[in-house]
């Protein structure tokens, strides 16, 4: 089966860098995504690997590891605004996304 | 519209009561999903359709329907609501589903109180 594990709060200072884990077990890999979700609102979509290594977009990465079935999101500069949680998931046998639980992350001044 | 509606935003439903919760999507995608989010639990897949004409059950598919006639709406229904039902919903949509890999857009959800 599939499970997915993610740490469920961190917290971190402004201006610094944090990295959210996230560990997987699947039957078979077809990449794994990451999403925002800020209190009260829909997920929105952040990054998406499948390929071994590091992918930057901006203040954000996300870094694969198939092998270890492994993955974090780096965010560096953080700002007030990077309060929210941070979800994992990864597609299933039948293609559709099994999410973790989520990582809420709270920034502090 | 723009981008992906949800209606009512909440409710408050008594149990044994038939709800409809909409999802009306004008990105012409092809694929649309339905899940349920609960506090310490991940979001939960209750049913999708990967395209007009065609649905498939999810990881929690007991005690909701869902029918898909056009492109754009993919209504869910609860037959007789139960306050385990009691939830956030989120409906999604992405360009294409079963075997593409593609981001996912989200509506803002409705909050269900099953009293």
């Amino acid at each position: 089966g599939q499970n997915i594990d993610q740490p469920t709060e961190m917290t971190a200072t402004e201006g610094a860098i944090v990295q959210i884990n996230c560990t997987y077990q699947t039957s078979g890999f077809n990449g794994l995504f990451w999403y925002q979700q800020h209190a009260g609102e829909a997920p929105t979509f952040l990054s998406y690997n499948v390929l071994d290594g590091l992918e930057e977009k901006g203040r954000f990465s996300s870094f694969l590891s198939r092998s270890k079935g492994y993955s974090y999101l780096l965010l560096k500069e953080l700002q007030m605004k990077d309060s929210a949680s941070y979800l994992c998931a990864v597609p299933d046998s039948n293609y559709q996304l099994i999410w973790g639980a989520g990582t809420k992350l709270i920034i502090k001044p | 519209i723009a981008g992906i509606t949800q209606a009512p935003t909440s409710q408050i439903l008594a149990a044994g009561r038939r709800m409809t919760l909409r999802c009306t999507q004008d990105m012409r995608h092809n694929a649309m999903y339905w899940y349920r989010q609960d506090l310490g639990l991940g979001l939960r897949l209750i049913h999708y359709s990967n395209t007009a004409g065609t649905t498939g059950k999810g990881e929690v598919p007991d005690g909701y329907s869902v029918s898909r006639a056009n492109t754009d709406d993919f209504p869910l229904t609860l037959a007789s609501a139960v306050p385990s039902q009691t939830s956030v919903y989120f409906c999604a949509s992405s360009t294409s589903g079963g075997g593409s890999y593609n981001e996912q857009f989200f509506g803002p959800g409705t909050r269900l109180t099953v009293l």
